[in-house]
């Protein structure tokens, strides 16, 4: 497929336990962005990759979540010692670095995560 | 931070009716962009506007940016069931990230 393709599409853990989300952008998209949907809220923004610049982090909630991205590509976000607090739906989106003030955001369907 | 308020949260209306939603921050946009999600799927692009005053038409929807470029608005004419979902603005700041700030998101059901 030629979309954002994001897995686990529903994970259901354990408070306590950690947990890996993956995303795998559009080919040629070199920007990457990472946002968290809860039930009644917008999009909140988690983490930007951009090429190999050093990724924004800056709307992470706390040390609990990190992410990571390998050659350019597929992303992982990972969240340890789950909390329920953390139950959302976590999106992926991609898009072409060239337009960085209007370029458009490819999302894909989402992660969502039930924390128990 | 800038914020972005939608409104209104929710809006139930019958097919044929016409509706317009509110984007509004007291932050100049660089460029504003409106999205539709439907259940179980990601947010789509319906348009980006970029020039204060600008209106784009896409069908039966129109869509306006402030000549201050602070605040939008989505009109859609004669709506229908198909119309149903959930409208999100996104905006980057003027001079700051690139990154998108998204609203809180109009939540739209179109009866037949």
């Amino acid at each position: 497929g030629a979309g954002v393709s994001q897995s686990p599409s529903n994970k259901v853990t354990e408070k306590g336990k950690d947990v890996e989300l993956r995303c795998d952008p559009i080919s040629g998209h070199t920007a990457l962005y990472w946002y968290r949907q809860s039930l009644g809220q917008g999009l909140e923004f988690l983490i930007y990759f951009q090429g190999n610049s050093a990724p924004d982090k800056s709307g992470l909630p706390s040390d609990r979540f990190s992410a990571e991205r390998t050659g350019g590509s597929v992303s992982t976000l990972t969240i340890q010692r789950t909390q329920q607090e953390d139950s959302a739906v976590y999106l992926c989106a991609s898009s072409l670095v060239w337009d960085m003030r209007a370029g458009e955001l490819f999302f894909g369907e989402g992660s969502r995560l039930t924390v128990l | 931070t800038q914020l972005l308020e939608q409104s209104p949260q929710f809006l139930s209306i019958q097919e044929g009716e016409n509706l317009t939603v509110y984007c509004n921050s007291s932050s100049v946009f660089s460029s504003l962009q409106w999205y539709r999600q439907e259940p179980g799927e990601g947010p789509v692009l319906l348009v980006t506007v970029v020039t204060g005053g600008e209106v784009k038409k896409l069908k039966r929807l129109t869509f306006q940016f402030g000549d201050a470029r602070k605040d939008s608005s989505l009109h859609i004419t004669a709506a229908q069931p198909g119309d149903t979902g959930l409208y999100l603005c996104a905006a980057r700041a003027s001079g700051g990230s690139y990154i998108p700030t998204f609203g809180r998101g109009t939540s739209l059901i179109v009866h037949p």
